[in-house]
C-alpha cells in the first residue's frame, strides 16, 4: 500500500489555531480526507478535498493541498478543548482508504 | 453510525479459538471493508469486498478471512485468534469510493 505519513503528536493552546500536516504518496488519488476520532470512538468525517483544489475553508476548518509536493494539511482556528482527539489523514486509491497513523492532537488550557 | 452496526462491540477470547465479527448495513452500499487499527499504525486494511461474494485482500490479509453471501452484512473470521490479532476493529462502508461511513468498533483482545 502506498505510505501516508503524519506527525503522531501535536499540543496547542486553547484559542491558538492547530495545524496538522499530512504527506502522502498516490498521486492519482482522487480525494484526500480527515477523519476526526474521539476517545472510544469510531471516526467521524471531518472534510475532505478534491484533488483539484487547493484549499478548501468550512467553518473553522480549513485544508491546505500541496499535490506538487504531495502534502495536505488541516488548520483548525480557534482550538477548542473539544478538539482533542487523534487526526487521521488519508487518501483513495483504487477504491480503498489508506490512512496516516494519526496525529493527537492535546488542548493545553 | 446510522445505517451500519458492528458486533459484537467487545470480545475476550483465547489464543486459537476462531472468532467472527460481523457488520451490518442498511444503507445497500456496494463497498464494504474490515480495518484494524493499532497505536501508530492509524487504519490498516484487512479485506473489502465490492460485491456479493467478491472479496480482496487488503494491506494485514494473513490469518484473516472474510465472506459476503448477502449486501448486508460483511463477516470477518480469525481462523485461530492470536495475540498479534488483539486491536479495535472497524468496519466501513461506502457506495461511490469517495464517501465512507464507519462502524463504532469492536474492540478485540486475544488472551
Amino acid at each position: 500500500g502506498e505510505d501516508v505519513e503524519q506527525s503522531l503528536f501535536l499540543s496547542v493552546r486553547e484559542g491558538d489555531s492547530s495545524v496538522i500536516n499530512c504527506t502522502y504518496t498516490d498521486s492519482s488519488s482522487t480525494y484526500l480526507y480527515w477523519y476526526k476520532q474521539e476517545p472510544g470512538a469510531g471516526l467521524q468525517l471531518l472534510t475532505y478535498i478534491f484533488s483539484n483544489m487547493d484549499m478548501k475553508q468550512d467553518q473553522r476548518l480549513t485544508v491546505l493541498l500541496n499535490k506538487k509536493d504531495k502534502h495536505l494539511s488541516l488548520r483548525i482556528a480557534d482550538t477548542q478543548t473539544g478538539d482533542s482527539a487523534i487526526y487521521f489523514c488519508a487518501e483513495t486509491e483504487n477504491e480503498k482508504l489508506t490512512f496516516g497513523t494519526g496525529t493527537r492532537l492535546t488542548i493545553i488550557p | 453510525d446510522a445505517g451500519i452496526t458492528q458486533s459484537p462491540r467487545h470480545k475476550v477470547t483465547e489464543t486459537g479459538t476462531p472468532v467472527t465479527l460481523r457488520c451490518h448495513q442498511t444503507e445497500n452500499h456496494r463497498y464494504m471493508y474490515w480495518y484494524r487499527q493499532d497505536p501508530g499504525h492509524g487504519l490498516r486494511l484487512i479485506h473489502y469486498s465490492y460485491g456479493v461474494k467478491d472479496t480482496d485482500k487488503g494491506e494485514v490479509s494473513d490469518g484473516y478471512s472474510v465472506s459476503r453471501s448477502k449486501t448486508e452484512d460483511f463477516l470477518l473470521t480469525l481462523e485461530s485468534a492470536t495475540s498479534s490479532q488483539t486491536s479495535v476493529y472497524f468496519c466501513a462502508i461506502s457506495e461511490s469510493t469517495d464517501r465512507y461511513t464507519f462502524g463504532s468498533g469492536t474492540r478485540l483482545t486475544v488472551v
